[in-house]
């Protein structure tokens, strides 16, 4: 079965900290592709990244950066020098290469961040 | 903007009602993908078609239904709604290399 797991259900943090949102994920394919999507309160969810089993590298964009571990089966997300416009729920998600589902995206519950002034 | 289109943004409906949400993809983009989100349950697939067909089921009731017609939008039929169908029903639409694109999302309330 595929799972996501995201356990930090809430982070408050005060503007400029950073903040790492962790991921674990489950799944039994060989070729699998992680995702993070932002959803601000505005309610729309935002393509952050996709990240494919086989690339391990982790990846920085600006403020932005991913840590994919296989062997922890963990794709955490860290937001360097937070902004009160970064608050929003983030979700992990995960999709295989398994039957007929294949486009089909497994969330985590989300994790909420709240980033103060 | 993802270019995928949802219709209405915000629905108030009774108990016993039927409802539905109507979805346009992207342009190019064949197949369409029916997401739920409720407070308890989270995200949660529906429902995909592809190029007007039915591709893969999710956790989708026997009170819903869903249809791609020719041009390609989509309609999710909620049917006999009860409370806790209140929920934010998303479409995503999916690009050629994969990539699923939302729209902003069909909130539903029912009272």
């Amino acid at each position: 079965a595929q799972k996501v797991t995201q356990a930090q259900t809430e982070i408050s943090v005060v503007e400029k900290e950073d903040v790492t949102l962790d991921c674990v994920y489950e799944t039994r394919d060989t070729t699998y592709y992680l995702f993070w999507y932002k959803q601000p309160p505005s309610g729309e969810l935002v393509f952050l990244i996709r990240r494919n089993s086989f690339d391990e590298q982790n990846e920085i964009s600006g403020r932005y950066s991913w840590n994919f571990q296989k062997s922890t089966s963990s794709f955490n997300f860290t937001i360097t020098a937070s902004q009160v416009v970064d608050s929003a729920v983030y979700f992990c998600a995960l999709r295989g290469n398994y039957g007929g589902s294949q486009g089909n995206l497994i969330f985590g519950k989300g994790t909420k961040l709240s980033v103060k002034p | 903007d993802s270019g995928v289109t949802q219709t209405p943004k915000h629905l108030i409906t009774a108990t016993g009602q039927r409802v539905t949400l109507r979805c346009s993809p992207r342009s190019g983009d064949l197949s369409v993908y029916w997401y739920q989100q409720s407070l308890d349950q989270g995200l949660q697939f529906l429902i995909q078609y592809y190029n007007g067909e039915e591709r893969a089921k999710g956790n989708i009731l026997e009170r819903f239904s869903a249809q791609q017609f020719p041009d390609l939008h989509s309609e999710l039929n909620l049917s006999s709604l009860e409370l806790g169908d209140s929920a934010l029903y998303f479409c995503a639409s999916q690009s050629r290399d994969g990539e699923l694109f939302f729209g902003e999302g069909s909130r539903l309330t029912v009272l």
